[in-house]
């Protein structure tokens, strides 16, 4: 059984840094891209960052770029986002979320995310 | 950046009935939609993939249509278990994946 278990949120000033880590089991870790998505309070979904089964390739939205880095530690099974620079608009639970990939009808790869964890809370305020 | 639009917001409907939800994409997305369902409290369970393909465990009064920038989730009869918000995401244009607003449905 696929099992994400989110640590490491709490309340943070404005300008200050946090990392949240995601444990992974029940599947093989380093075969597959990981990412993180948010959820403002009372708000929709919200693409954070994702990050390539070996790590070498990272992806940022626009609104994090700079100030989040993605990483994972595949002899773990565990994935991290590093959190600096925190605004504000950054408060929201955090999920970790783990990508499955196919071929589409065009022979292209695309992937998708089927196993979503529960969540670690930010809170961004003074 | 791919918007992606659901309709209604909000959907009254009745335990028992058919119901039909909205998503419409700014560009076409090649059929690479997926639907999610959130309850309250509860991490997005993925229920289609593909616009059409259900995921493992979904029942089958789930179904998902459409193509282009037009889709549909369609519920055949509604389950108390079903009463959740439900998003839809594209994920053609990799990694910039874009999520709609969510339909929620409620009991009349």
């Amino acid at each position: 059984e696929v099992q994400l278990l989110e640590s490491g949120g709490g309340l943070v000033q404005p300008g200050g840094s946090l990392r949240l880590s995601c444990a992974a089991s029940g599947f093989t870790f380093s075969g597959y891209a990981m990412a993180w998505v948010r959820q403002a309070p009372g708000k929709g979904l919200e693409w954070v960052s994702t990050i390539s089964g070996t790590g070498s390739d990272t992806y940022y939205s626009d609104s994090v770029r700079g100030r989040f880095t993605i990483s994972r530690d595949n002899s773990k099974d565990t994935l991290y986002l590093q959190m600096n620079s925190l605004r504000a608009e950054d408060t929201a639970l955090y999920y970790c979320a783990k990508l499955l990939s196919y071929r589409d009808k065009y022979g292209d790869y695309r992937y998708y995310f089927d196993y979503w964890g529960q969540g670690t809370l930010v809170t961004v305020s003074s | 950046e791919i918007v992606m639009t659901q309709s209604p917001a909000t959907l009254s409907v009745s335990p028992g009935e058919r119901v039909t939800l909205s998503c419409r994409a700014s560009q076409s997305v090649n059929g690479n939609l997926a639907w999610y369902q959130q309850k309250p409290g509860q991490a997005p369970r993925l229920l289609i993939f593909g616009s059409s393909t259900r995921a493992p465990g979904i029942p089958a009064r789930f179904s998902g249509g459409g193509s282009v920038t037009e889709f549909t989730l369609t519920i055949s009869s509604l389950q108390s278990e079903d009463f959740a918000v439900y998003y839809c995401q594209q994920y053609n244009d990799w990694p910039l994946y874009t999520f709609g607003q969510g339909t929620k449905l409620e009991i009349k």
